[in-house]
């Protein structure tokens, strides 16, 4: 069985200070960890994958994720929150010859000026 | 190139009627996925295409939900005798076959059933 957990609904950081978003992950096999990005009025947008590789990644705007199976957490970084940061985050999970993703229920990211 | 097209990208009906919800996929995508958003929720996966294959129907919640998929690109999802707990914002995403590949999300449609 699969299945992630988004450990906080919401996270408020002031701009240019760090960003964590927190992921724990479950999965019988080996994983395949994504996060996903949703602008307010926009579709999903894929920010970083981890498919066994290497175990740290680094996704698009300046977000990185670390795969840590010893914690089973695939937790998402940025080193300098920007406004345009702002957004519903998901942690997802797959693995080799599924066909669906799970998905957690998302974190809010506000961002204060 | 184009994105994944759904329509409409609203649509409000009245308890008991059907509706249907229309995906366009990526040209060249062969793996259609439907998902459903409820308020405050993550997504929920609902049916899977993959070419010419029988569908992955398993997370379909009840008989009223039904899909298909014509040639192989267009996907309609059909909900019949739509009740109140229906309304979600409904996701189509496309990609290459496989859970390894990114998924591309259409900007979904909001269902309301009043």
């Amino acid at each position: 069985a699969q299945s992630v957990t988004q450990l906080d609904s919401h996270v408020s950081v002031s701009e240019g200070t760090p960003v964590l978003l927190r992921c724990n992950y479950s999965s019988s096999y080996s994983p395949s960890l994504f996060w996903y990005v949703q602008h307010p009025n926009k579709g999903l947008q894929l920010l970083l994958k981890y498919t066994s590789a290497a175990t740290l990644v680094k996704g698009i705007n300046g977000f990185e994720a670390e795969f840590k199976k010893s914690e089973t957490s695939f937790h998402l970084t940025k080193p300098s929150a920007h406004m345009s940061d702002a957004a519903e985050y998901f942690c997802v999970v797959s693995q080799t010859g599924a066909n669906n993703l799970f998905f957690g229920t998302g974190t809010r990211l506000t961002v204060i000026p | 190139g184009a994105g994944v097209s759904q329509s409409p990208s609203n649509k409000v009906t009245e308890k008991g009627k059907d509706v249907e919800l229309r995906c366009d996929p990526i040209s060249g995508h062969t793996a259609l996925y439907w998902y459903r958003q409820s308020l405050g929720q993550g997504l929920e996966f609902l049916i899977y295409f993959q070419g010419n294959s029988a569908p992955d129907k398993s997370g379909l919640p009840s008989d009223r939900f039904s899909a298909e998929r014509t040639g192989g690109s267009v996907s309609t999802l059909t909900i019949q005798r739509t009740q109140q707990e229906d309304s979600a914002v409904y996701l189509c995403a496309s990609s290459y076959p496989g859970g390894l590949y990114e998924q591309y999300f259409g900007p979904g449609t909001r269902l309301t059933v009043t």
